[in-house]
C-alpha cells in the first residue's frame, strides 16, 4: 500500500497568515494527489484534485503543487473559516490512502 | 440539490450485520462510480470500498475484504454497503462519496452515518 505522510500534524496560526503544509507519498504517484478539508462533525470537502486543480467553488487562496512524491497545499491568507483539518489522498492506485491529517488551529 | 444522504447506521454487537444505504439526488447517479469511506472516532479517513457505475468493478480495503459487500441500484439512485462479521474496529462514521474518474477524486460526500460495534 502507498503510505501518505503529512507534516506537520498540527499548526498554530493566525488569520491573515500564509500557511503551507506538505504531503509525502511512499512511492511516486505522479499527480494523483487530492486535498480535502474537514471541519468538526462535518463531511470532508474536496479542495484540490490532480495535485494543483482547484475544485469549483473553492476560494482562490487555496493552491496545490507538486508531483511524484512531494506535494504542498498553500493557503495564501488564512481566513476564520479555514480552521479545520486537511487531508491529502493518493488516487494513483487502490487501496486509495489518506494522510493522517494536519489540524490548523488558532495561535 | 445535488446531495448524498446515508442511513442505516446504529449499534450492533460484534459478529453482527448491518446494511448501510446512500440515497443520491440532483445528478445522474447511474453515470458515476461511488465509494464508501469511514472515519473512526477521533481518527483519520480510511477508504473502504469502490463500485463502478454499472457494478462491473468493485474494490475493497483489505480490512473489510470478505466481510463487506458494496452494491448499487441505479433505478433507485442508491448505493449500499452490507457489513457482516462486524468487529469493534469497524466502529466509525461511514460516508458515501462520488468518484470523478479523471483522477479518481471524491468530489461529493454525504454527511455520514455512525456505526457502533459494541457488546
Amino acid at each position: 500500500d502507498i503510505q501518505m505522510t503529512q507534516s506537520p500534524s498540527s499548526l498554530s496560526t493566525s488569520v491573515g497568515d500564509r500557511v503551507t503544509f506538505t504531503c509525502r507519498a511512499s512511492q511516486s504517484i505522479s499527480s494523483y494527489l487530492n486535498w480535502y478539508q474537514q471541519k468538526p462533525g462535518k463531511a470532508p470537502k474536496l479542495l484540490i484534485y490532480a495535485a494543483s486543480s482547484l475544485q469549483s467553488g473553492v476560494p482562490s487562496r487555496f493552491s496545490g503543487s507538486g508531483s511524484g512524491t512531494d506535494f504542498t497545499l498553500t493557503i495564501s491568507s488564512l481566513q476564520p473559516e479555514d480552521f479545520a483539518t486537511y487531508y491529502c489522498q493518493q488516487s494513483y492506485t487502490t487501496p486509495w490512502t489518506f494522510g493522517q491529517g494536519t489540524k490548523v488551529e488558532f495561535k | 440539490e445535488v446531495q448524498l444522504v446515508e442511513s442505516g447506521g446504529g449499534l450492533v454487537q460484534p459478529g453482527g450485520s448491518l446494511r448501510l444505504s446512500c440515497a443520491a439526488s440532483g445528478f445522474t447517479f447511474s453515470t458515476y462510480s461511488m465509494n464508501w469511506v469511514r472515519q473512526a472516532p477521533g481518527k483519520g479517513l480510511e477508504w473502504v470500498s469502490y463500485i463502478s457505475s454499472s457494478s462491473t468493478t468493485m474494490y475493497y480495503a483489505d480490512s473489510v475484504k470478505g466481510r463487506f459487500t458494496i452494491s448499487r441500484d441505479n433505478a433507485k439512485n442508491s448505493l449500499y454497503l452490507q457489513m457482516n462479521s462486524l468487529r469493534d474496529e469497524d466502529t466509525a462514521v461511514y460516508y458515501c462519496a462520488r468518484v470523478r474518474k479523471a483522477y479518481w477524486y471524491f468530489d461529493l460526500w454525504g454527511r455520514g452515518t455512525l456505526v457502533t460495534v459494541s457488546s
